[in-house]
């Protein structure tokens, strides 16, 4: 078991530009969470997945944003002409029974 | 819609001593799970005690156990001889049992552990 794994850790981009992160889940969990979590708040649910079937989507979650987890495994966030507000910390996680294991997070910033 | 609120944004105690943080949340449904989750600084965030509603019992783990109080809508934390690797944020965290599977957090408390 390597726990919940997000790529790249730390990524910097100027505004309007194209962004993409991934999750790797463990490999046993079927649903898989993404939140946004700004400096000194909690987690903020965004999506989920249960296998590949996207089942949740949070009305916060502007056209900007999307989310796919192909064949149920990993999955990739991509967020479109981001914004100055993007900036925050985007985390995975993953469950197969009631608790969730989270990943590192992905840090965005943009400029 | 359920919410979950922390009102404590920062509490402070002694190496060794006790604390209780305080969570509250606001649901109409009669079964579900509530969770704490810490988040030390920079590292990722790991489970640390979770409660079923339909267990009356308070979860415990090791230092940390739970006060559960259903009719209140209260879930309190209790790190007994806490330990400097103690200090972080807590979360609280709430999930339905049916329907969606998605979860709630409240904004969460700072823990300062002072030597």
């Amino acid at each position: 078991d390597t726990g919940v794994s997000q790529n790249p850790r730390h990524k910097i981009t100027k505004r309007g530009q194209n962004v993409t992160f991934r999750c790797d889940p463990i490999s046993e969990h079927n649903r898989l969470y993404w939140y946004r979590q700004t400096l000194g708040q909690g987690p903020e649910f965004l999506t989920y997945f249960q296998n590949e079937a996207q089942l949740e989507k949070s009305r916060l979650l502007s056209d900007r944003f999307s989310a796919e987890r192909p064949k149920g495994s990993f999955s990739t966030l991509e967020i479109q002409r981001t914004e100055q507000g993007d900036s925050a910390m985007y985390l995975c996680a993953s469950s197969a029974t009631e608790t969730q294991y989270f990943g590192p997070g992905t840090r965005l910033l943009v400029l | 819609a359920q919410t979950v609120t922390q009102s404590q944004p920062e509490m402070s105690v002694q190496e060794a001593e006790t604390v209780t943080l305080s969570c509250t949340y606001d649901t109409s449904e009669s079964d579900y799970y509530l969770f704490w989750y810490k988040q030390p600084p920079s590292r990722q965030m790991i489970l640390v005690i979770r409660q079923e509603a339909y267990k009356q019992q308070n979860a415990t783990e090791n230092r940390f156990s739970v006060n559960f109080q259903k009719a209140a809508k209260s879930f309190s934390l209790k790190i007994s001889d806490s330990q400097l690797g103690d200090a972080a944020m807590y979360f609280c965290a709430y999930r339905s049992t049916s329907g969606t599977y998605k979860y709630i957090f409240g904004t969460g408390t700072r823990l300062k552990v002072l030597a």
